[in-house]
């Protein structure tokens, strides 16, 4: 079937811009999590939704970082201001329920110019 | 301190070779553990999880040490399809967050 989707596969912005990037989780999953990925390092969590709620965004890095999943399903991490430390792979995942396997998407390779 | 820590290699082996990672983790409360595997500019897949008795799944085995906190996994046989990064990976106990090392790049050789 089919996998997690992330659109775009790549954003270039300027400094000061405003972002956003969009999951697509498999089709009944109803957790869903983003995951920053730097260069040369492992993810790094940013949040986790169930259902519609983010229950847990203690890894977004500052407030210019808000995730939304308004109906359930398809996810959308916007980024305000951007700066070029923001540039990374920015990785969603899915799961059936909380704490089963997580499955990844490909990700959405930022650079803030 | 990180909470996960690998040795980030690279390992380079030739093709046939056993090859080892290890993996140690902070948090002594930690009760699920994987290896993922990642191939360069690919997002994480699964490669398996890690159990208190120790796992195989056909050239790659998994075991765990609690009492260390340690995890380890074992590639034998290694195959020029082997080589990635491999992450290992501790869930926390509410299942909703995993903490990823920094990852172990493995290059098998012909």
């Amino acid at each position: 079937g089919a996998g997690v989707s992330q659109t775009p596969s790549n954003k270039v912005t300027e400094k000061g811009k405003y972002v956003e990037l969009r999951c697509d989780p498999i089709s009944g999953h109803t957790a869903l999590y983003w995951y920053r990925q730097s260069l040369g390092q492992g993810p790094e969590f940013l949040i986790y939704f169930q259902g519609t709620g983010a229950a847990d965004d203690s890894g977004l890095p500052n407030d210019r970082f808000f995730a939304v999943r308004p109906e359930g399903s398809v996810s959308t991490l916007k980024i305000q201001r951007t700066e070029r430390g923001d540039s990374a792979v920015y990785l969603c995942a899915s799961s059936p329920q909380t704490g089963n396997t997580q499955y990844f998407g490909p990700g959405t390779r930022l650079t803030v110019l | 301190r990180k909470e996960v820590e690998q040795d980030p290699g690279p390992f380079n082996v030739p093709e046939g070779a056993t090859v080892a990672f290890n993996c140690t983790y902070s948090n002594s409360a930690s009760q699920s553990f994987f290896w993922y595997r990642q191939d360069c500019r690919k997002e994480p897949k699964l490669l398996m999880s890690v159990y208190s008795s120790g796992n195989e799944d056909g050239r790659f085995t998994a075991q765990l040490n609690r009492a260390s906190q340690y995890i380890s996994l074992l590639i034998r046989d290694s195959k020029l399809s082997d080589s990635a990064t491999y992450l290992c990976v501790v869930m926390n106990n509410a299942g909703n967050m995993l903490t990823f090392g920094g990852g172990t790049r493995l290059m098998v050789k012909p």
